[in-house]
């Protein structure tokens, strides 16, 4: 199995902006999550789906975050408009169970 | 009180020490336990579960679990220079599959 896969590996734009990442996790894990991470706030849940629904949607900052699993094999983060302290790494991980995550490569976002 | 929390770094250990790292958690109905690895740019790796109170050894770590003090450690034997990594302690409770991490210990292991 190839892992988890995420796209872009970086993305820069500007303020305002929309901004999609997208996941791949692996074949016949039932959770995926996203998290994001920064120096100050380390690594942080942002959602997490099971068996391709939204279970806990709790760490989300604000509206201009929305997340979709439309099936088993692919999901997406948006942020619209995007800002500055957005700027990250988003994390997308999978797992059987919700155990033993494992992580894509993430994105590094940077909002300029 | 963070829901996870971890001795803040970087602890430097020279090579062939122990390594001690060390996690508390809030939440007394946790029951899933982790300790991840991650390298600078690169994302977390799982090296080590625990679900039950006790010791764990896999290679040269070692997970500690005491769920009635709350807190949870990782032993590194015989430290290497290519552990020199920041650690991220990892709980999750019984009720859903929400995994919370700490903000992590980096660890600089010198020869």
């Amino acid at each position: 199995d190839a892992g988890v896969i995420q796209s872009p590996r970086h993305e820069v734009t500007e303020m305002g902006q929309e901004v999609t990442l997208r996941c791949k996790p692996i074949s016949g894990h039932d959770y995926l999550f996203w998290y994001r991470q920064t120096m100050m706030r380390g690594l942080e849940l942002l959602i997490y789906f099971n068996n391709n629904v939204p279970i806990d949607d709790s760490g989300m900052p604000e509206d201009r975050f929305s997340a979709k699993m439309p099936n088993a094999s692919f999901s997406t983060l948006k942020i619209q408009p995007s800002e500055p302290r957005d700027s990250a790494v988003y994390f997308c991980a999978s797992s059987f169970l919700g155990e033993k995550l494992f992580f894509g490569s993430g994105t590094q976002l940077s909002v300029l | 009180q963070k829901e996870v929390e971890q001795n803040s770094g970087p602890l430097s250990v020279p090579e062939g020490a122990i390594a001690s790292l060390n996690c508390t958690y809030s939440d007394r109905v946790s029951q899933s336990f982790f300790w991840y690895r991650q390298y600078s740019g690169k994302s977390p790796e799982l090296i080590m579960s625990i679900y039950s109170n006790g010791d764990k050894e896999d290679g040269r770590f070692t997970a500690q679990l005491n769920k009635a003090s709350q807190y949870v450690s990782l032993l590194i034997r015989d430290s290497q220079p290519s552990d020199s990594a920041t650690y991220l302690c990892a709980v999750k409770n019984n009720q859903g599959g929400k995994l919370i991490f700490g903000q992590g210990t980096e660890l600089s292991v010198k020869p």
